[in-house]
């Protein structure tokens, strides 16, 4: 298996619903990433999680939780977001975090596409 | 400040020209440097990295830490190349321990038949 699944697809919320994203991957990777992408923008780093443990936060607001269960899933709970949430949200993962060999070296999902009402 | 900068958003060619889509960074420590494509309706994926100086589908990059530049080409474009491209920049925290990448704004190529 050499692909990131992220589900759903596709969420629509208010903004006064929780909800989550989860991402699962089975390459043993074990440095797992999110990103926010608005059309036409680049992704924007989130959160980086290196050997399950939470190692970068871009200061993202508290109502974006992420959870990382194992090392193959990855979790994004949402709690009170705002309308201009509303994005793609994709997960990554490689095989280290770091530098050199292996590191940087992301997979993608698909995203899943969030939309806040 | 870790920046990469790729000036151009859309490159328009024509099959068969050739094509440079330029990516400048700015980073104090030894640069990593990845270009990444988002063909449409498919996921971004890495397309080459400086590290191993391969040639993948025929576009090749070569850093210039004097120029500060990873500029990607390819001599004779393909309809099947037109998506869009990222550069991206790994940089590192203050330990060294983790790393993140950074994405310029991305340039659209458009080959036209």
């Amino acid at each position: 298996d050499t692909e990131v699944t992220q589900t759903p697809k596709h969420l629509v919320m208010g903004m006064t619903n929780k909800k989550s994203l989860k991402c699962e991957q089975h390459m043993g990777h074990r440095a797992m990433y999110w990103y926010k992408q608005k059309a036409k923008k680049p992704p924007e780093l989130m959160f980086v999680y290196s050997y399950e443990k939470l190692s970068i936060n871009e200061s993202v607001p508290s109502r974006f939780s992420p959870e990382c269960p194992n090392s193959s899933l990855l979790n994004l709970h949402l709690h009170a977001l705002q309308p201009e949430d509303s994005a793609l949200y994709l997960c990554a993962s490689s095989r280290r975090p770091g530098q050199g060999e292996g590191a940087n070296v992301l997979t993608f999902g698909a995203g899943s596409r969030l939309t806040v009402l | 400040a870790q920046r990469v900068t790729q000036p151009e958003k859309l490159l328009s060619v024509f099959k068969g020209a050739p094509v440079e889509l330029k990516c400048n960074y700015s980073y104090s420590g030894s640069p990593e440097l990845f270009w990444y494509v988002q063909y449409s309706r498919q996921r971004l994926q890495l397309l080459l990295r400086h590290i191993s100086r391969e040639s993948i589908k025929g576009f090749t990059a070569d850093l210039n830490k004097g120029e500060t530049s990873f500029h990607l080409k390819k001599p004779f474009a393909q309809e099947e190349d037109s998506a869009m491209y990222y550069c991206a920049l790994s940089a590192f925290d203050g330990s060294g321990n983790t790393g993140k990448l950074i994405f310029g704004q991305g340039t659209t190529l458009q080959v036209k038949p």
